[in-house]
């Protein structure tokens, strides 16, 4: 079974508006990544939090991670029609294990 | 440029026709890795590479095959494909202990 599972499996918001995606996981991590993906393409590394770490941020990407509750969210603030794709969370149970959920996908309305 | 290359891209082949995708990264990577992607289950590992001549099962080897014979290349073998086989299939690879994957452009098999 996923080590993580993305939650809403699909989203369609306004240009401009926040996007937020969340992850829940099931075991212990070492990190937690969140991947885009744009229609069928290969998928491009955002931004990777570790266990120890709660908050993070990237440009217009912010990651929180809670590992008492095994989740982490990603919100995307301000999105554009070019943030139209699938986001996928990916934990890290060890090096080199990356375990990846079904992914959410976005859709930025114009 | 930076990058895994896959080829070929786009592939229909019929039952139990031996097939190959190539896989080659240009950054040194010693960690390579093969995952297949189907509608609704994310990415699910095949097969993945720590180094030259080392290589471990993933989560759904079953009718595949793989050989890491040069740091460069990590080709995936399919012996007799099935059409359960029919799916999108992604080549990875890292630095060790990044664990951040760069990603090759995706291999979309069809098996009839």
């Amino acid at each position: 079974s996923q080590q993580g599972e993305e939650d809403p499996q699909a989203l369609s918001i306004q240009e401009g508006e926040n996007a937020t995606m969340n992850c829940s996981y099931k075991t212990s991590i070492n990190n937690l990544q969140w991947y885009r993906q744009n229609s069928g393409r290969g998928l491009v590394h955002l931004i990777l939090i570790r266990s120890n770490e709660r908050e993070k941020h990237s440009g217009r990407l912010r990651v929180t991670l809670d590992t008492s509750k095994k989740s982490s969210s990603l919100l995307i603030t301000a999105s554009r029609a070019a943030d139209t794709a699938s986001y996928f969370c990916a934990t890290a149970l060890f090096d080199y294990k990356l375990s990846f959920g079904a992914g959410t996908t976005v859709t930025v309305r114009a | 440029e930076a990058q895994v290359t896959q080829n070929p891209r786009y592939l229909i082949t019929v039952t139990g026709k031996k097939l190959t995708v190539t896989c080659s990264q240009n950054m040194n990577h010693e960690y390579m890795s093969w995952y297949r992607q189907d509608p609704g289950l994310g990415l699910r590992q095949i097969y993945y590479s720590m180094n030259v001549e080392v290589t471990d099962k993933g989560d759904v080897p079953e009718g595949y095959k793989v050989s890491r014979k040069e740091k460069r290349n990590f080709p995936l073998i399919l012996e007799s494909p099935s059409p359960n086989q029919t799916s999108l299939y992604f080549c990875a690879s890292s630095l060790p202990g990044a664990n951040v994957l760069t990603f090759g452009a995706g291999s979309r098999l069809t098996v009839l």
